[in-house]
């Protein structure tokens, strides 16, 4: 099955920086790449999706790059907010299916 | 909006004990799946569900059964409670329309003791 590894498990930048987050997957079958947020004791959430026909997609301050060559895909935060401060997984699936997650990073930013 | 409804918020089990975590959902999808959340080890897939009475393994699926008698209910059973599965565990739906993902509910923890 396919495998998905994220990078890195922590990360802690101030408020205002940019926070980059990575992940590799294994199978070049998948074709759907979306990215959550889980808040403190709240259930993860959708927060942006790339599908394998595009190279970037961007949502304010929040933006993906996909890689299919290197099977690679990186969300990239701007100009970090306390607010964003949550644990977030990437996930990857072939055809909306099964959901393969990451093990999740915990960005913390600080004031 | 969609609801995704797992039965407990949190629960406290003694080893050995058969336990049911249920989930149900309000919008006819097709797709339901049951996640544990562990530290470091991010959303790990228990069992999935095409369909009523369909059901596949995921990658974790030892210690554990499922039943889906009906279409908006989904259940994950752990047939004898161990203490290594104390962990979250989270329902979720695959919802499509504008966008495909994987819906949650609000997760259960589990301890066993």
């Amino acid at each position: 099955g396919e495998n998905v590894e994220q990078h890195p498990s922590t990360l802690s930048v101030q408020e205002g920086d940019s926070a980059v987050i990575k992940c590799t997957y294994s199978d070049s079958a998948s074709n759907y790449f979306p990215w959550y947020k889980q808040e403190l004791g709240k259930r993860p959430q959708l927060i942006i999706d790339i599908r394998s026909n595009v190279g970037e997609k961007k949502d304010q301050r929040i933006a993906v790059t996909l890689n299919k060559t290197a099977k690679h895909f990186s969300l990239h935060i701007t100009e970090t907010q306390p607010e964003d401060s949550a644990v977030y997984f990437c996930a990857a699936s072939m055809a909306g299916n099964q959901f393969y997650f990451g093990t999740g990073t915990s960005l913390t930013v600080i004031p | 909006d969609v609801k995704v409804t797992q039965s407990s918020r949190y629960l406290v089990k003694r080893t050995g004990e058969k336990v049911f975590l249920e989930c149900v959902q309000d919008m006819d999808h097709e797709n339901m799946f049951w996640y544990r959340q562990d530290p470091g080890l991010g959303l790990r897939l228990i069992y999935f569900s095409y369909d009523v009475k369909m059901k596949e393994k995921g990658d974790i699926p030892e210690g554990y059964s499922v039943s889906r008698e009906k279409k908006e209910r989904f259940s994950l059973i752990l047939e004898s409670a161990s203490t290594n599965q104390t962990s979250m565990y989270l329902c979720a739906i695959k919802r499509t329309g504008g966008r495909t993902e994987a819906f949650f509910g609000q997760g259960t923890r589990l301890t066993v003791v």
